[in-house]
């Protein structure tokens, strides 16, 4: 089955500067790449996700990058608030199959 | 809006209970999972449905047992709590995989504490 890593396991920025999430995956079938932001006691939360066919997305001050060769996507943030700070999964889904394997997660704590 | 709802915020329980988590969802979603998540282990699947009356094991099956009668409704069931079972329980549902935009999305519910003393 698919092996998701995720790195670092928690992350201290400033407010303002960027944070930047990896996360490696075993299986070349994986196809479909979704982050998710889970706020203190609130549920995951999709904030973004990038499939297999394209290498770069941006919403606002979010964006995704994947490379396939390397197995490799990340999240980057930029202009980081206090209101990111939160603990961000990603996780990792081939096509038609219903199963999502997920990364151990980031805790982002963005100091004011 | 989507809706995943997980009938207890908080639960306690003694070692050796049975006991039942259960996950209601609003959009007939075929798919349904339950996943337990503990800090530094991330989401980790115990089962998860595909449609009614079918099931499969994921990473964690063990000491879990699941049930989905309804379309909208699927039971986690503990058959004899124990202290290692003490987690946060996480339903998830999402439509099939076959493609589109809204395809592959998860949706989660807010999650169950259980704690087992």
């Amino acid at each position: 089955g698919e092996n998701v890593e995720q790195h670092p396991s928690t992350l201290s920025v400033q407010e303002g500067d960027s944070a930047v999430i990896k996360c490696t995956y075993s299986d070349s079938a994986s196809n479909y790449f979704p982050w998710y932001k889970q706020e203190l006691g609130k549920r995951p939360q999709l904030i973004i996700d990038i499939r297999s066919n394209v290498g770069e997305k941006k919403d606002q001050r979010i964006a995704v990058t994947l490379n396939k060769t390397a197995k490799h996507f990340s999240l980057h943030i930029t202009e980081t608030q206090p209101e990111d700070s939160a603990v961000y999964f990603c996780a990792a889904r081939a096509y038609n199959f219903n199963k999502f394997y997920f990364g151990s997660g980031t805790k982002l704590n963005v100091k004011p | 809006d989507v809706k995943v709802t997980q009938s207890s915020r908080y639960l306690v329980k003694r070692t050796g209970e049975k006991v039942f988590l259960e996950c209601v969802q609003d959009m007939d979603h075929e798919n349904m999972f339950w996943y337990r998540q503990d800090p530094g282990l991330g989401l980790r699947l115990i089962y998860f449905s595909y449609d009614v009356k079918m099931k499969e094991k994921g990473d964690i099956p063990e000491g879990y047992s699941v049930s989905r009668e309804k379309k909208e409704r699927f039971s986690l069931i503990l058959e004899s709590a124990s202290t290692n079972q003490t987690s946060m329980y996480l339903c998830a549902s999402s439509p099939p995989g076959t493609g589109g935009a809204e395809a592959e999305k998860l949706f989660f519910g807010s999650g169950t504490q259980l704690s087992v003393l």
